[in-house]
């Protein structure tokens, strides 16, 4: 089993949609949760990151933790055709500080 | 600007042949990655380096090389011993004790 799992999509959603982006982590030690996003042919960008549990909010974005499920969330609101890439989970902590990646959930708005 | 620039964006290779990829950053970060990325299976950790001249196997490390002789530097060997090498590499960077990882452009390796 995977540390980090995330389901690949793809994920289809008209212009204006919400979207829920998931993804579910087995160690227990993680405390610290990334989102990245990844257009085609590109590096992965930072979008969000979080400590421990809650919710944070950037905009459009909503990154919400879990720890007692091990579950994260990232959610995009009023979603837009550029949002369409592949969105990655990323988890990290128990003394390490590499962090763990999920596979990443290909995402696409279309108008 | 501050950032991590991989070169080059594209790089081809014969079969056989050692092959360096490059990654600088400039952001005064301690720790930097090695990524491997092929299509469905996500990120596989190849290298990682905490200080200069110190560097750790990652996940999938048979067929790669690595050095840190820099703090800004972290170069990638892909050798001949790797069996499978076409596939898109990622340089990243960040502070020992930060959450934050921030990544280069990426470099697309084929084997021809």
């Amino acid at each position: 089993q995977k540390e980090v799992e995330q389901d690949p999509g793809p994920l289809s959603v008209p212009e204006g949609a919400i979207v829920s982006l998931n993804c579910t982590y087995s160690n227990s030690a993680f405390q610290y949760f990334m989102w990245y996003r990844q257009y085609s042919r590109k590096g992965p960008e930072l979008l969000m990151y979080t400590y421990s549990s809650g919710n944070k909010e950037d905009g459009r974005f909503t990154a919400q933790v879990d720890k007692s499920s091990k579950y994260i969330s990232l959610f995009i609101r009023d979603s837009q055709p550029s949002d369409s890439a592949t969105y990655l989970c990323a988890s990290r902590g128990g003394g390490s500080y590499i962090p763990t990646f999920g596979r990443g959930t290909s995402l696409i708005v279309h108008p | 600007d501050g950032g991590i620039t991989q070169s080059p964006k594209y790089l081809f290779r014969k079969e056989g042949q050692n092959v360096t990829l490059s990654c600088e950053q400039n952001l005064n970060h301690d720790a930097m990655y090695w990524y491997r990325q092929d299509p469905g299976q996500g990120l596989r950790l190849i290298y990682y380096s905490q200080i200069v001249n110190d560097f750790q196997k990652g996940d999938i490390a048979e067929g790669y090389s690595v050095s840190r002789e820099k703090k800004e530097s972290f170069p990638l060997t892909v050798t001949s011993a790797q069996k499978n090498p076409t596939a898109f590499y990622l340089c990243a960077s960040s502070h020992y004790d930060n959450t934050e990882a921030f990544f280069g452009q990426g470099t697309r390796l084929t084997v021809v």
